[in-house]
């Protein structure tokens, strides 16, 4: 497999701040990544698609002035929710599928283990 | 991306195996079959995919139909640790040109339950 790792697992941010997640691709080069977010018993909802190096693509109905996405480099992409409010409280998972140093395609996405955000 | 129908919920006796369908009856001849899971509170884990052949790894063997219009996921000897939620997820290859390229999207998934 690949391993991808997120920063911080847990925040509580205060309404109106803004809160920064880090997403890093551990083993390989990630070409592309997705930040994805899941509410209490519900699935993953797909927010945004990033490709190394250029702007994000967001999935309709996703504010992306308020969340915004860089992915300047193959191992990290960052996600900030700005002007956080309660009801962006949720799970935010990132992905990502790009290549290994040797070369090799990664085709499978591979999940980061998600960070909670509380907004009180 | 074809839509996938999987039961909402399953339970399994341990050492038993895990049999988990999915019926994905409009899948293009282009798109892969792909099983992720997800335990609670943590990112989803990668499990197998395939095209049309049956596939089989460490984790898990993936059966598809000869018409591929549904799979089975087999966990052969389950134990309480693949207690999750199991994702059936119907996606265009990854070397194929399209907006949805490399893009999964997750429906609801079967509720996996392993008992003692």
């Amino acid at each position: 497999g690949a391993v991808v790792s997120q920063h911080p697992s847990r925040v509580i941010c205060k309404s109106g701040t803004s809160v920064k997640i880090e997403c890093r691709s551990l083993d390989f080069q990630a070409t592309t990544m997705f930040w994805y977010r899941q509410f209490p018993k519900k699935s993953l909802m797909l927010m945004a698609t990033s490709n190394e190096g250029s702007k994000a693509t967001y999935e309709q109905g996703v504010e992306k002035d308020k969340f915004l996405i860089n992915h300047a480099s193959l191992t990290l992409s960052t996600l900030t929710v700005t002007s956080a409010h309660p009801e962006d409280s949720s799970f935010y998972i990132c992905s990502a599928r790009g290549q290994r140093t040797s070369g090799r395609a990664i085709y499978e996405q591979y999940f980061g283990p998600g960070t909670r955000l509380t907004v009180t | 991306d074809a839509k996938t129908t999987q039961p909402p919920s399953m339970d399994c006796a341990e050492g038993r195996a895990a049999n988990l369908p999915c019926n994905h009856s409009t899948i293009s001849g282009n798109e892969y079959v792909y099983w992720y899971r997800q335990i609670h509170s943590q990112g989803p884990q990668y499990i197998i995919h395939g095209l049309k052949n049956n596939e089989t790894n460490e984790m898990a063997s993936l059966i598809i139909t000869e018409d591929r219009k549904s799979s089975t996921l087999i966990l052969p000897h389950a134990t309480l640790r693949d207690t999750a939620v199991y994702y059936c997820i119907v996606r265009v290859a990854a070397n194929a040109g399209g907006t949805s390229y490399g893009k999964l999207t997750f429906g609801q998934g079967t509720i996996l339950t392993v008992h003692p």
